[in-house]
């Protein structure tokens, strides 16, 4: 699976959109580009996935670059509870293999 | 519904020791991974089992075995703990449509220290 590069940390207003970029130069043609968070002490959670469409969700938008080299994960209108480690992975098409390989994600901290 | 579910959710051991750790799957899942999370790191895939079989495995020491039951729940063994097994070990359950893995849904972990 392709390596991804994301800042260690970024804040963001309430009420505001929270941009987390993640950089995949490597990324092949048939591998998808994931996103979990893990808040505190809990366990990750799915977010959103995408091939080379932009993708929408209850959650989230995800906005892959034509290049698919990098992407953005955008939450419209950040709360404090989305103060989490976001983790932006990439997974090829492996079938009924579940393995998510995780860096070391982006700190979101969402101010008052 | 339930989702994943994990036991012991903390846990104290000492050096040598063993443990099992145990997961129940949300319903319908038949896939089952462990992850370990040691502090300010991402999870690291241990295992995999699908219909009762190990699919995957990563990079642990044969220190670390699992099994999955016909009810689809499963057990994570460490034996003869080292204090670097101190961790949060996370299950996670997938659906597996048409031979392909969906999204992982992940449990709230068991919190292993080892003293």
């Amino acid at each position: 699976d392709a390596k991804t590069t994301q800042p260690p940390s970024m804040d963001c207003a309430e009420g505001r959109a929270a941009n987390l970029p993640c950089n995949h130069s490597t990324i092949s043609g048939n591998e998808y580009v994931y996103w979990y968070r893990q808040i505190h002490s809990q366990g990750p959670q799915y977010i959103i996935h995408g091939l080379k469409n932009n993708e929408t969700n209850e959650m989230a938008s995800l906005i892959i670059t034509e290049d698919r080299k990098s992407s953005t994960l955008i939450l419209p209108h950040a709360t404090l509870r989305d103060t989490a480690v976001y983790y932006c992975i990439v997974r090829g098409p492996t079938g009924a293999n579940s393995k998510l390989t995780f860096g070391k994600g982006i700190t979101l901290s969402v101010r008052p | 519904d339930a989702g994943v579910t994990q036991s012991p959710t903390h846990l104290i051991k000492t050096r040598g020791q063993h443990v099992t750790l145990r997961c129940s799957p949300i319903s319908g899942h038949k896939s089952v991974s462990w992850y370990q999370q040691v502090l300010g790191q991402g999870p690291q895939f241990i295992f995999q089992y699908y219909e009762k079989e190990e699919r995957g495995r990563g990079n642990f020491p044969d220190r670390f075995s699992a099994r999955q039951f016909p009810n689809y729940s499963s057990e994570l063994n460490v034996n003869a703990l080292l204090l670097g097994d101190s961790a949060l070990y996370l299950c996670a359950s997938s659906l597996i449509r048409d031979r392909v893995s969906g999204e992982l849904f992940f449990g709230e972990g068991s919190r292993l220290t080892v003293l």
